[in-house]
C-alpha cells in the first residue's frame, strides 16, 4: 500500500547549521509529494510540494526535490534558524482524478529544535 | 489562512461520555477531513466527507461517527469516549481546480478522556 517513512528524530542544530530530514515513500499510482510543518501549539501548515518526477518544491528557503528514482523526497535547509524550530511531516496524496477521497498518507514527524 | 475554525480547542472529559467537535469552514469546499494526530504516528485519517451528506470512513475510525448536514459544518462524534481516543484531533479542507490534493488544516482540537 501507499506509505511513507521519515527519518526519525528528534534532530538538533546550532543556528545555521545544513538541515536534512530524509523522506521514503511508497506508491502505487504517481503521488504528489508534500512537506507540511507544525509549530508548537498550532495546526499544519503547507510548507512545500512537488508534483512529479525531478520537480523541486521550494519555501522559505527549504527545498525538496522529487526524485521517482530512489523514491525519494528529502527536506533540506542550508542555514537553520531558531525560528525553523517545529516539527515536519512528510506526506503523499496519489494524484487520482476519478477518487473521491484525495487522502493524504503522512510520515510520524520530525521535531527539529535549532539552538541559538 | 483556508478559514478553518475548530471547536472546542481543548477538552477533557470522563470515559464513557459523548463528545462532539465541530469544524467550520468560511470557502464552501466540498472536501473535509478529520484526523488524529498521536505521537509516533503522525497523522491518521479517521473520516472524511465529500459533500453535505456524504462521508465515508478512513483508517482509524471504530468509535468514531460524523456528520455534515452543511458544507461549511464537519462534526465528529466520539460515541462514549475512551482513553486511547486522547489525541489532537486536525481537521482540513482539500481545495478543488489542481491535481495536487493539497489540504489545509485547523488549529487542531485538545482532547483527554480520563
Amino acid at each position: 500500500g501507499d506509505s511513507v517513512t521519515q527519518m526519525e528524530g528528534p534532530v538538533t542544530l546550532s543556528e545555521e547549521a545544513f538541515l536534512t530530514i530524509n523522506c521514503t515513500y511508497t506508491a502505487t499510482g504517481y503521488p504528489s509529494l508534500f512537506w507540511y510543518v507544525q509549530y508548537p501549539g498550532e495546526g499544519l501548515q503547507l510548507l512545500l510540494k512537488a508534483t512529479k518526477a525531478d520537480d523541486k518544491g521550494s519555501n522559505k528557503g527549504f527545498e525538496a526535490t522529487y526524485r521517482k528514482e530512489t523514491t525519494s523526497f528529502h527536506l533540506e535547509k542550508g542555514s537553520v534558524q531558531v525560528s525553523d524550530s517545529a516539527v515536519y511531516f512528510c506526506a503523499l496524496a496519489i494524484v487520482d482524478r476519478g477518487s473521491t477521497l484525495g487522502r493524504l498518507y503522512f510520515g510520524r514527524g520530525t521535531q527539529l529544535t535549532v539552538w541559538p | 489562512d483556508a478559514g478553518i475554525t475548530q471547536s472546542p480547542r481543548h477538552k477533557v472529559t470522563e470515559t464513557g461520555t459523548p463528545v462532539t467537535l465541530r469544524c467550520h469552514q468560511t470557502e464552501n469546499h466540498r472536501y473535509m477531513y478529520w484526523y488524529r494526530q498521536d505521537p509516533g504516528h503522525g497523522l491518521r485519517l479517521i473520516h472524511y466527507s465529500y459533500g453535505v451528506k456524504d462521508t465515508d470512513k478512513g483508517e482509524v475510525s471504530d468509535g468514531y461517527s460524523v456528520s455534515r448536514s452543511k458544507t461549511e459544518d464537519f462534526l465528529l462524534t466520539l460515541e462514549s469516549a475512551t482513553s486511547s481516543q486522547t489525541s489532537v484531533y486536525f481537521c482540513a479542507i482539500r481545495h478543488l481546480g489542481g491535481p495536487y490534493n493539497e489540504q489545509f488544516f485547523g488549529p487542531g482540537t485538545r482532547l483527554t478522556v480520563l
